[in-house]
């Protein structure tokens, strides 16, 4: 089936250094979004990507859709403790067939 | 508005027992969705419905049941429960599944433990 892999697993980073977690698809994707979930908690929308190319920001945070939209990027400026958590991507292959697949995640874990 | 909302919080279970896992949201939305998180893994998308009167298989629909049984609620039904399917499952709504922004609202979750 369709699968949407995500890298790294695991990051620790010190306060204050930057982070990056990557997910790629074999195949081209219709969109792809973005979700955070901290510890114990559930995950929680933080943005989707639809344009071959396109970037945008949320004060620290950085998403990126590749121009084959195969792949995408979110990057952390500076984190923060209250960056701590899961991040997960989920595909979507094709808008008629509605569901999203998600990676596994990439979990992130900050060094006061 | 609470969102999404599911109960049980937590729930343990003796191999072979059964039991129904409750979703219920406020915001009007036509899609709803139940996935299995199993620790150090991504979602996994179990059973969705794309409108009231609807569901249809995901990803990992084995030993599940669902149903929605109006635009606000949809349950997930185990009928003979397996230590595999310990985990923690959530419970999902969008507005419509298929138009370009698909934002999907999760609820607190439930912890599945079964012995």
């Amino acid at each position: 089936g369709q699968q949407v892999m995500q890298i790294p697993q695991y990051q620790h980073v010190q306060e204050g250094e930057d982070f990056t977690t990557y997910c790629n698809s074999s195949t081209t994707l219709s969109n792809i979004q973005w979700y955070k979930q901290r510890p114990g908690g559930h995950p929680v929308f933080l943005i989707q990507l639809v344009k071959s190319g396109e970037v945008k920001k949320q004060k620290r945070l950085t998403f990126q859709f590749g121009e084959a939209k195969k792949n995408s990027s979110l990057h952390i400026t500076a984190t923060q403790t209250t960056d701590v958590g899961t991040y997960f991507c989920a595909g979507r292959y094709n808008t008629n067939a509605g569901k999203s697949t998600f990676g596994d995640g990439t979990t992130l874990t900050v060094k006061p | 508005n609470a969102g999404v909302t599911q109960t049980p919080k937590f729930q343990v279970l003796k191999t072979g027992q059964s039991m129904t896992l409750q979703c219920a949201q406020d915001m009007n939305h036509n899609s709803m969705y139940w996935y299995r998180q199993d620790p150090g893994m991504g979602l996994r998308l179990i059973y969705y419905s794309a409108s009231e009167g609807t569901t249809d298989k995901g990803e990992v629909p084995n030993g599940y049941n669902v149903s929605r049984l109006n635009k606000r609620e949809f349950s997930l039904r185990l009928e003979s429960a397996a230590p595999s399917q310990t985990s923690v499952y959530f419970c999902a709504s969008s507005s419509w599944l298929f138009v370009d922004y698909n934002e999907q609202f999760f609820g607190p979750g439930t912890r599945l433990t079964v012995l």
